[in-house]
């Protein structure tokens, strides 16, 4: 079964240096989601989606951004890193926005800040 | 706000024994609950749901039942192998929430050893 696709896996970048990660859903799956996991963190909630439109916020910084597109892919797009946002970051995806629908989660993009 | 409290980890099992987690939950609407298990380097895959309450969520050997009385979603195994060492998330999902994000409890490294 298709799964949802992240890219790409490792991310080697410098600080204040700008990141994008891709994320591709399940296909049917109109909602995404980005979750932030530190070195021994639970995932934090970043950002969602669906239908195109940000559905919910959590706890992403203003030097981030994201944006869902027509063909649902999600990118995720960091400016002015900082070493502290060395991390995984997952993107998962939901048949739809309903408590009973669970998240599929990606591989996760390994973004390591130098 | 909602919260998820499990166990701390790691928790270290001979092959063949019984395993439990504790989740314990705080949420003000009614949630659904789930497990999602991390195996090293991989992303989250969801092992088992709940979505209501007495509603008992069962996959590859492990049950969690979904105790609204007590708030709580403990997962279970009766028999553990060593392929079951991995991270284990408890998540719920508040249905009045949009976008249907999950809240994570901090993860419980289990370590089964032959």
């Amino acid at each position: 079964a298709a799964g949802v696709i992240q890219s790409p896996r490792h991310l080697i970048k410098e600080k204040r240096e700008t990141a994008t990660l891709k994320c591709y859903p399940i296909p049917r799956h109109d909602t995404v989601y980005w979750y932030q996991q530190g070195p021994g963190q639970d995932p934090q909630f970043l950002i969602s989606f669906y239908e195109k439109m940000q559905s919910d916020k959590g706890s992403i910084p203003d030097r981030f951004s994201a944006q869902q597109f027509s063909d649902y892919h999600s990118e995720l797009n960091m400016s002015s890193l900082e070493l502290g946002d060395s991390a995984l970051y997952f993107c998962a995806s939901s048949l739809d926005v309903s408590g009973n629908s669970p998240l599929h989660f990606g591989n996760g993009t390994r973004l390591t800040v130098t | 706000g909602d919260s998820v409290t499990q166990m701390e980890g790691p928790v270290t099992l001979s092959e063949e024994a019984f395993l439990t987690i504790n989740c314990t939950y705080t949420a003000t609407g009614y949630p659904s609950l789930f497990w999602y298990v991390q195996y090293p380097g991989e992303g989250l895959q969801l092992l088992l749901k709940a979505t209501k309450a007495d509603d008992k969520g069962s996959n590859k050997g492990f049950e969690a039942t979904y105790r609204k009385e007590t708030t709580s979603f403990h997962l279970e195994k009766g028999s553990v192998q060593v392929s079951d060492s991995a991270v284990y998330f408890c998540a719920l999902s508040d249905r009045k929430a949009a976008g249907n994000k999950l809240t994570f409890g901090g993860g419980t490294r289990v370590l089964v050893k032959p």
